[in-house]
């Protein structure tokens, strides 16, 4: 089992739409979480950190659920820039590396 | 601010060549520094890191090589190329304790 699972999508929505990722990890001990932002030909950016009780930034939400070992992000209101590829990514002690997702990638259609 | 350079942009090679890539961070000290290859199409594939000068952990067995000569230089190094070693190469940083990382803007590597 791969450590972090990421449907690859495509996801093809219209502007406007809301769309949810889902991401599962294996390692139960996982201490972080986040999502990043991958466009095409560019690096990882960071798009925001998942906490315990849910956060949210504007038209962004992000959920973590420990006990199911599954993480959210919830894009409301999609605009064009948001097309991109979107990056699970899971850190399981504080000096390890990240582990990446493969990403799901989004198109937003006019 | 802390800031991560990475050069070159991009670059072309031939099989059999000597392969150097280097990664240098600004504005902070003892970061934790490393080497992603991200082939195309494909994830993320985490190849080196380091926790501070002269240690390095390689996670995939193969024809690359790290070093970190000095606090805030990370180099990627191969003697000789391979076909399978194109791709997009991305040193990141980040400080300890459960934070995130940043990257520099990747070495888009062609081996021909």
């Amino acid at each position: 089992r791969k450590e972090v699972e990421q449907d690859p999508g495509p996801f093809n929505v219209p502007e406007g739409a809301t769309v949810a990722f889902n991401c599962t990890y294996s390692n139960s001990a996982s201490q972080s979480f986040f999502w990043y932002r991958q466009d095409c030909r560019k690096e990882p950016k960071l798009l925001m950190s998942v906490y315990s009780s849910g956060n949210e930034d504007g038209r962004f939400t992000a959920q973590l659920n420990r006990a199911s070992q599954y993480i959210s992000l919830l894009i409301r209101d999609s605009k064009l820039s948001d097309s991109a590829t979107y990056l699970c990514v899971v850190r399981n002690s504080g000096n390890t590396p990240l582990v990446f997702g493969k990403g799901t990638r989004l198109s937003v259609i006019a | 601010s802390q800031t991560i350079h990475q050069w070159p942009a991009t670059l072309v090679q031939p099989v059999g060549s000597p392969l150097s890539l280097e990664c240098t961070v600004e504005g902070t000290s003892n970061p934790n520094l490393y080497w992603y290859r991200q082939a195309a199409g494909r994830g993320l594939q985490l190849l080196f890191y380091s926790v501070g000068i002269g240690q390095i952990s390689s996670e995939v067995p193969q024809n690359l090589s790290a070093s970190r000569p000095q606090d805030r230089q990370f180099i990627l190094s191969s003697k000789k190329l391979l076909l399978s070693d194109s791709g997009f190469y991305l040193c990141a940083w980040s400080v300890v304790r459960n934070t995130e990382a940043f990257f520099g803007q990747g070495t888009r590597l062609t081996v021909v």
